[in-house]
């Protein structure tokens, strides 16, 4: 049972937009931690795709935006691709369990 | 740039030692972390040190069998395992952590070695 609770799964069609959860407490995001944002192509290692809660490293498209409200932190894509069939994680730090990092459980993004 | 090496087959309470080299980046001054992930499953955070090497973090999960070090003249980052268990088995990243204190963001990933634990 992660820390973080991210739904499992989320689909949509080629072009459309689609938002990934990241619901956390009042130990961790309610506490004022930032949120980070992963993405794990099939067969690859994860990648940075969103940090500080919504900035952007260099590269990931604008597609790709992240923001925090409360306990909970969301990822959302615009003009969905075919390419953006990933698993996507958010990670955020816990004062509860000393201000160790701590991940949501994944969520599978599946492009009809 | 971040490789792993290291990993491979090993038998229930071996041991192991897993090797990650660094370049690009002027690497005493970040933390460093070791991120695992089993067959099918998420991330788990599973050890982190501080740039200087002064702090360190286990999950408690591995406390008392694994040894993370680092040398900063070699760039390379370490992960001593001992009394490897089933469920050890996963790709083990390395991964650069924040240029403060241990816990942040991780901008870079190395590709993964694989450790597989035999009963």
């Amino acid at each position: 049972q992660s820390v973080l609770t991210q739904p499992p799964s989320v689909s949509g069609a080629p072009g459309q937009r689609v938002t990934i959860s990241c619901t956390g407490n009042t130990s961790n995001i309610g506490a004022g931690y930032d949120v980070h944002w992963y993405q794990q192509l099939p067969g690859a290692a994860p990648k940075l795709l969103i940090f500080g809660n919504s900035g952007r490293p260099s590269g990931v498209p604008d597609r790709f935006s992240g923001s925090k409200s409360g306990s909970s932190a969301s990822l959302a894509i615009t003009g969905l691709q075919a390419e953006d069939e990933a698993d996507y994680y958010c990670q955020s730090h816990d004062h509860s369990l000393g201000g160790s990092g701590v991940f949501g459980g994944g969520t599978k993004l599946t492009v009809l | 740039q971040l490789v792993e090496s290291g990993g491979g087959l090993v038998q229930s309470g071996g041991s192991l030692r897993l090797s990650c080299s660094a370049s690009g980046f002027t690497f005493s001054t970040y933390a460093m972390h070791w991120v695992r992930q089993a067959p099918g499953r998420g991330l788990e955070f599973v050890s982190a040190i501080s740039g200087d090497g002064g702090l360190t973090y286990y999950s408690s999960s591995v406390k008392g069998r694994f040894t993370i070090s680092r040398d900063n003249s070699k760039s390379t980052l370490y992960l001593q395992m001992g009394g490897l268990r089933a469920d050890d088995m996963a790709v083990y990243y390395c991964a650069r952590g924040p240029n403060y204190g241990i816990f942040g963001v991780l901008g870079n990933w190395g590709q993964g070695t694989l450790v597989t634990v035999s009963s």
